[in-house]
């Protein structure tokens, strides 16, 4: 069964410094979305893209967020200059429609740790 | 503004026994999605069951089903002969309306089920 993958699995990291998350999205989707979770605490949505472009995007997702979609399979959320408060999961979605029955998909998560 | 609520943080069940988790959401759009993911301790989103707005009956998946409430605005999950593998976080998400290609998902707080042998 098609699954979305993310790597890495997790990640520690120094405050101020950049981070990549990756995420490849099941293969006949067409939207994408990135989530984190802080511990203990729940799912918040950061972003959508569709069509190469980003279609809405949180409050959270500030200029140190930014998403690219390199190739035709990854897709990836880049935080520049990382904060404490970045430590969380963070999921990517996938999903074929955004209506109906259609679910997204997530993947398995990236747990960032900046210290 | 859409929102959904999970009022129970953490619920015990015996094991073979059947459990609800609670769920409620506004919103003032007619069309709409609900959904119920498993997070189990090692922390990936599992789907579980989707509720559309204009339904006509419960969803149903297995063991899982949804008692969904239009008027109330609850669409609370039903798990029928829990197993200890059903110990995990269970979230509540909604789905606004298809508005400009977004689709995302608003999560409630979730609720932690342990079973017990």
């Amino acid at each position: 069964e098609p699954e979305v993958t993310q790597t890495p699995s997790h990640q520690v990291t120094q405050m101020g410094q950049e981070v990549i998350l990756r995420c490849v999205p099941i293969s006949n989707h067409l939207y994408f979305y990135w989530y984190r979770q802080i511990l203990g605490q729940k799912v918040e949505f950061l972003v959508s893209f569709y069509n190469n472009e980003i279609s809405e995007k949180s409050e959270i997702f500030d200029d140190q967020f930014s998403v690219e979609r390199p190739d035709g399979s990854n897709f990836t959320l880049k935080i520049r200059s990382t904060k404490l408060e970045d430590s969380a999961m963070y999921f990517c979605a996938s999903s074929e429609e955004t209506s109906g029955r259609e679910t997204q998909y997530f993947g398995p998560g990236t747990r960032l740790l900046v210290l | 503004a859409q929102k959904i609520t999970q009022t129970q943080p953490g619920m015990f069940v015996q094991e073979k026994e059947a459990v609800t988790l609670d769920c409620t959401y506004d919103t003032s759009d007619p069309s709409y999605g609900l959904f119920w993911y498993k997070q189990p301790s090692s922390g990936e989103m599992i789907f579980l069951i989707y509720q559309g707005s204009y339904d006509q009956q419960n969803a149903t998946e297995g063991r899982y089903s949804l008692n969904f409430q239009k008027a109330r605005k609850s669409a609370n999950l039903v798990i029928s002969a829990s197993q200890l593998g059903d110990s995990a976080m269970y979230f509540c998400a909604m789905r606004e309306p298809y508005s400009g290609n977004t689709g995302k998902l608003i999560f409630g707080q979730g609720t932690t089920l342990q079973v017990k042998p």
